[in-house]
């Protein structure tokens, strides 16, 4: 079965600085996509980025970029110039077109902005 | 287009009593998903359609849960019996179709058993 583990429960980083969020999974499927989903207090879950697992480019949403280590099951995310709106829950999350794009999620990691 | 909405966004009810959500998604979108999550976890599949067919449902779900929809618009998701271990924040999330995967989520039902 496939599994998404988020190591870090929290992270602290001051305003404008650079963090990057870490996120390993299990499958033993080679065609899937990973995501990571920003989920701020009390508002909806928002789709940060996307990764295809057939495509060797890593993504990159303006501040928002990821390193996909394919071979080693790694998709962490680094935010630049990190903003006070970034404050918020990240989900990473795991899925596959042959079971519906039905996410497996990890437990997610705090990330809290000092000003 | 207003985004996925549902109702009710928060529910108290007693242990034993049923409960019903609900859940709009984007009009065009024809895949529909219902997630469970618990305080400090990430969110867990429940149930996802097609249209208006229930493709899958989680083997994790108890029988005392149900879901629909109607027409392939909007959903519910049904508790009966609740247990206090079903407290927890309940979202629906919706999707174009193949080749479109970004799933777009509802702010949430939280709903708590006494």
């Amino acid at each position: 079965a496939q599994t998404v583990t988020q190591s870090q429960p929290e992270m602290s980083v001051q305003e404008a600085e650079t963090v990057t969020l870490s996120c390993t999974y299990d499958t033993s499927e080679s065609d899937y996509y990973l995501f990571w989903y920003k989920q701020p207090p009390s508002r909806q879950m928002i789709l940060v980025i996307r990764q295809e697992a057939y495509k060797q480019q890593n993504a990159t949403e303006n501040r928002f970029s990821v390193n996909f280590q394919k071979a080693a099951k790694s998709f962490s995310l680094k935010i630049s110039d990190s903003q006070l709106g970034d404050a918020a829950m990240y989900f990473c999350a795991y899925g596959r077109d042959s079971n519906n794009y039905q996410l497996i999620w990890g437990a997610g990691t705090k990330l809290i902005i000092k000003p | 287009d207003t985004g996925v909405s549902q109702n009710p966004r928060h529910k108290i009810t007693k242990r034993g009593q049923n409960v019903t959500f609900r859940c709009d998604p984007i009009s065009e979108h024809n895949r529909l998903y219902w997630y469970r999550q618990t305080l400090g976890q990430g969110p867990e599949f429940l149930t996802y359609f097609q249209n208006e067919a229930q493709l899958e449902k989680s083997r994790l779900l108890s029988d005392r849960f149900s879901a629909e929809r109607p027409k392939g618009s909007f959903s519910t998701l049904e508790i009966q019996r609740t247990e206090q271990g079903d407290s927890a924040m309940y979202l629906c999330a919706s999707s174009l179709g193949r080749g479109t995967y970004e799933q777009y989520f509802g702010p949430g039902t939280r709903l708590t058993v006494t």
